[in-house]
């Protein structure tokens, strides 16, 4: 899986936009970008993924750059719940083998969102 | 969030003693997974399991065992503790195999002193 780099802390006031970037300049053409986030002891959320296309749900938006090395997820009115380690992933998904098969889920350490009053 | 429950959350053992640890589901789905989450090595996969009576190791399977005899159940099993199995255990389900969406239990801590 290709490598991702992410700033290690970021500070955003509560209601405004949450803009985190990631970037995975080696990314291959059958790597997907995962976004999972990580309340203090709790298990890992997952958030929203995509292949190429920006991707938008309930929870966020997710743009990829043109040339996919390059993602920002956007939490669109932060709360102090957001509060979160935010980790930025891509995987490749191999159809035919059960999905997580192809082993570790490598978080690396992440954005430590702090969202603020 | 995804029906997923842990049991137990938090158990402090000695090394050499057996450690059953249960993931349990709601959502019929057909894969899970356990993971352990050490600081410093993010999350590794000890095994999964495709569906009843079919699991799989994963990158960290040394000293684990599990089963899986009903679709909503896992169990990961420590036959021997040691003290590098001290960590943060995880379940995590999928329910598609088109993508690699996975849904994370609350998580469960054990000691092995």
């Amino acid at each position: 899986d290709a490598k991702t780099t992410q700033p290690p802390s970021m500070d955003c006031a509560e209601g405004r936009a949450a803009n985190l970037p990631c970037n995975h300049s080696t990314i291959s053409g059958n790597e997907y970008v995962y976004w999972y986030r990580q309340i203090h002891s709790q298990g890992p959320q997952y958030i929203i993924h995509g292949l190429k296309n920006n991707e938008t749900n309930e929870m966020a938006s997710l743009i990829i750059t043109e040339d996919r090395k390059s993602s920002t997820l956007i939490l669109p009115h932060a709360t102090l719940r957001d509060t979160a380690v935010y980790y930025c992933i891509v995987r490749v998904v191999i159809s035919r083998k059960p999905p997580g098969s192809q082993g570790n889920l490598i978080f690396g350490k992440g954005t430590k969102l702090s969202v603020k009053p | 969030d995804a029906g997923i429950t842990q049991s137990p959350r938090h158990k402090v053992t000695e090394t050499g003693t057996p450690v059953t640890l249960r993931c349990h589901q709601t959502e019929n789905h057909r894969y899970m997974y356990w993971y352990r989450q050490d600081p410093g090595h993010g999350l590794r996969l000890i095994h999964y399991s495709y569906g009843v009576k079919d699991t799989d190791k994963g990158e960290v399977s040394d000293g684990y065992s599990v089963s899986r005899s009903k679709t909503e159940d896992f169990l990961l099993t420590l036959e021997s503790a040691t003290s590098s199995q001290t960590s943060v255990y995880f379940c995590a389900i999928t329910g598609t195999s088109s993508t690699d969406t996975q849904y994370f239990g609350p998580g469960t801590r054990l000691t092995v002193l």
